[in-house]
């Protein structure tokens, strides 16, 4: 089974920032969180990963809580590319990854 | 980052054929390979894992006899459909891996195949 819970769907008005939250209450010490997205008819695009500390890249920010429970993705404005499925997803190394479900963001103009 | 490269992007073949797909780690060496497939409107599910040299590691329900694997250096890796039905069109994705935990983890731009 997945090891995170996503919401199935969110909408997000095109301009505005996207949260996206992910629950990974079991995660263990040493498995990072990291956030992909799907565009239909692709491979899961790399989005960002990391394991305490928030992360910010080109594309996206992550706020993992103190705790490691849960994380946020942040798409800090969203255009109508970014209408996707994203996925997160815990593992360590050479862990096999079990997808959940993901989250399908909507852009609305 | 990194580059991972599949290959064909799409086949159609006819029921009772064989199809290979062919999964590339353009610039790090993989010493796991991780084979997806994904039906449509579904998440992926792994299929099986393999490291170099070695015998790949099928999840429950795959068959091994029909998805052949070979991962025979650190930067190439095989899946083969032998014996393709209509109901293993698919679209299969790859996932090589170096094994280092703070590496961005890629995944392939995935093989569309159909069965007809």
């Amino acid at each position: 089974d997945a090891k995170t819970t996503q919401p199935t769907s969110m909408d997000c008005a095109e301009g505005r920032a996207a949260n996206l939250p992910c629950n990974h209450s079991t995660i263990s010490g040493n498995e990072y969180v990291y956030w992909y997205r799907q565009i239909h008819s692709q491979g899961p695009q790399y989005i960002i990963h990391g394991l305490k500390n928030n992360e910010t890249n080109e594309m996206a920010s992550l706020i993992i809580t103190e705790d490691r429970k849960s994380s946020t993705l942040i798409l800090p404005h969203a255009t109508l590319r970014d209408t996707a499925v994203y996925y997160c997803i815990v593992f360590y190394r050479d862990d096999k990854i079990i997808f959940g479900k993901g989250t399908r963001l909507h852009i609305l103009p | 980052g990194a580059v991972v490269s599949q290959h064909p992007s799409w086949v159609i073949c006819k029921s009772g054929t064989s199809v290979k797909i062919e999964c590339r780690s353009l610039d790090f060496q993989a010493t796991t390979m991780f084979w997806y497939r994904q039906f449509p409107k579904q998440s992926l599910m792994l299929m099986a894992t393999s490291n170099e040299g070695s015998k790949a590691t099928y999840e429950q329900g795959v068959e091994k006899d029909k998805f052949l694997i070979n991962h025979a250096s650190l930067t190439l890796s095989t899946l083969t459909v032998t014996s393709a039905h209509p109901e293993d069109s698919s679209f299969y994705i790859c996932r090589p891996s170096a094994g280092l935990s703070t590496y961005e983890q890629y995944f392939g731009p995935g093989t569309r195949l159909t069965v007809t």
